[in-house]
């Protein structure tokens, strides 16, 4: 069974920094692109960024550019996103979500997602 | 990368057909056929009910079906239930290998 967990989320001062963590189970995750997406409380979907199998491909959403970055640890089944910089406006669940099997432009499994919470 | 345009929220009675339209670009929808729908109960994630516009996953009902027309998909619940009552979200792959979402639908079973 396919399972992606996050972790690492909470409360931070806005300019501070975090680093999401997501365990992979259940499929051989280094032959899958993934991705972070997250959603604002009472909010949409938001892309927020995606890295290639081997990392060393990665694309970012304009708004976060500069200040995240994501990267993967294949020998840990293991997807990061490193958040410096922190702006009330990333207040959001962060999902983690693997491009799918089917056309690898969409997520076919996605975890629970993690809170992050921006406030002083 | 501004979102996809969709409606706020759309409602039917049960057995009825409604369909959520998702509006976006030349540089999005319009570019490739790369749109997904995602439906979302509250509190959970999202799941994907149809991508590459039209095409579904398995163990998703055929009563879920996707179309694009230009900058314009959709996507239609055939045979409306009680159980689809959630939030309905659009995304398309765009033209700078990013993806965009749209705002959301709302979805009311009467």
């Amino acid at each position: 069974e396919v399972q992606l967990v996050e972790s690492g989320g909470g409360l931070v001062q806005p300019g501070g920094s975090l680093r999401l963590s997501c365990a992979a189970s259940g499929f051989t995750f280094s032959s899958y692109w993934m991705s972070w997406v997250r959603q604002a409380p009472g909010k949409g979907l938001e892309w927020v960024a995606n890295i290639n199998q081997d990392g060393r491909e990665k694309h970012y959403v304009d708004s976060v550019k500069g200040r995240f970055t994501i990267s993967r640890d294949n020998a840990k089944n293991s997807l990061y996103l490193q958040m410096n910089s922190l702006r009330a406006e990333d207040t959001a669940v962060y999902y983690c979500a693997r491009e799918s099997a089917y056309s690898g432009y969409d997520w076919d499994y996605w975890g629970q997602g993690t809170l992050v919470t921006v406030s002083s | 990368q501004s979102a996809l345009t969709q409606p706020a929220s759309v409602s039917g009675s049960p057995g009825q057909s409604i369909t959520i339209s998702c509006t976006g670009t030349s540089s999005d929808v319009g570019y490739y056929n790369y749109v997904s729908w995602y439906q979302q109960h509250p509190g959970k994630a999202p799941k994907l009910m149809v991508y590459d516009v039209t095409k579904r996953p398995s163990g998703v009902s055929n009563r879920f079906s996707g179309s694009k027309s230009g900058n314009t998909a959709s996507l239609t619940i055939s045979g409306l239930q009680a159980e689809d009552e959630a939030d309905y979200y659009c995304s398309s792959y765009t033209s700078t290998s990013t993806w965009v979402f749209g705002g959301g639908t709302k979805l009311t079973v009467l």
